[in-house]
């Protein structure tokens, strides 16, 4: 059965540190989907990124970086020189193609509070 | 391009009602997937509607059942409401079927409490 772990349930820096979300999953298929969503205080998730199983390049997007490890089935997320509008929860999901088709499994969330 | 809407965007039960939920999806979209997410949880899969048809259902009891409209838009029944339904309700909609490839666009969410 799929399964999405992020062990870190809060995380609080302050502005302009560096920081990583960990991400952890569990999964029978060959062919999956991992996401990241952020959900600010208003509820709404927030897509981040997508990404498949067969591709493990590494991502970055402005401040925003993956790191995706099929060895250690992990796809961890870091924030470059955070800022307080990145205070929210953040969510990984996995969907399997095979198994479940577009329905995601998520993670318990992490809560990043960034100080000014 | 409008977004995925969700109504109403509160709502107060008291435990044995029954209460409908609403959600527009995003144009063009023709899946809907809904979400329950307890507070300080993580949202969990309820169900998913693909061309007017039940495609996949979570593990929640039949007490939670669901349309889906001509136009996709759909409605989350919840029949005997019980305290532990008090959660945020997500809708998501994708484009073009079930694969797991398709990106969901979630709503704002209605906020369920139940007393």
């Amino acid at each position: 059965a799929q399964k999405v772990t992020q062990a870190q349930t809060e995380i609080s820096v302050v502005e302009k540190e560096d920081v990583t979300l960990d991400c952890v999953y569990e999964t029978r298929d060959t062919t999956y989907y991992l996401f990241w969503y952020k959900q600010p205080p208003s509820g709404e998730l927030v897509f981040l990124i997508r990404r498949n199983s067969f591709d493990e390049q590494n991502e970055i997007s402005g401040r925003y970086s993956w790191n995706f490890q099929k060895s250690t089935s992990s796809f961890n997320f870091t924030i470059t020189a955070s800022q307080v509008v990145d205070s929210a929860v953040y969510f990984c999901a996995l969907s399997e193609e095979e198994t479940s088709g577009s329905r995601l499994t998520f993670g318990e969330g992490t809560q990043l509070t960034v100080n000014p | 391009e409008t977004g995925v809407t969700q109504s109403p965007t509160h709502l107060i039960k008291t435990r044995g009602q029954q209460v409908t939920l609403r959600c527009s999806s995003q144009s063009g979209h023709n899946t809907v997937s809904w979400y329950q997410q307890a507070l300080g949880q993580g949202p969990q899969f309820i169900f998913q509607y693909y061309r007017e048809e039940e495609n996949g259902r979570g593990n929640f009891p039949p007490r939670f059942s669901g349309l889906q409209f001509p136009n996709y838009s759909s409605e989350l029944n919840v029949n005997a409401l019980e305290l532990d339904d008090s959660a945020l309700y997500l809708c998501a909609s994708s484009q073009e079927g079930v694969s797991s490839y398709n990106e969901q666009f979630f709503g704002p969410g209605t906020r369920l409490t139940v007393l």
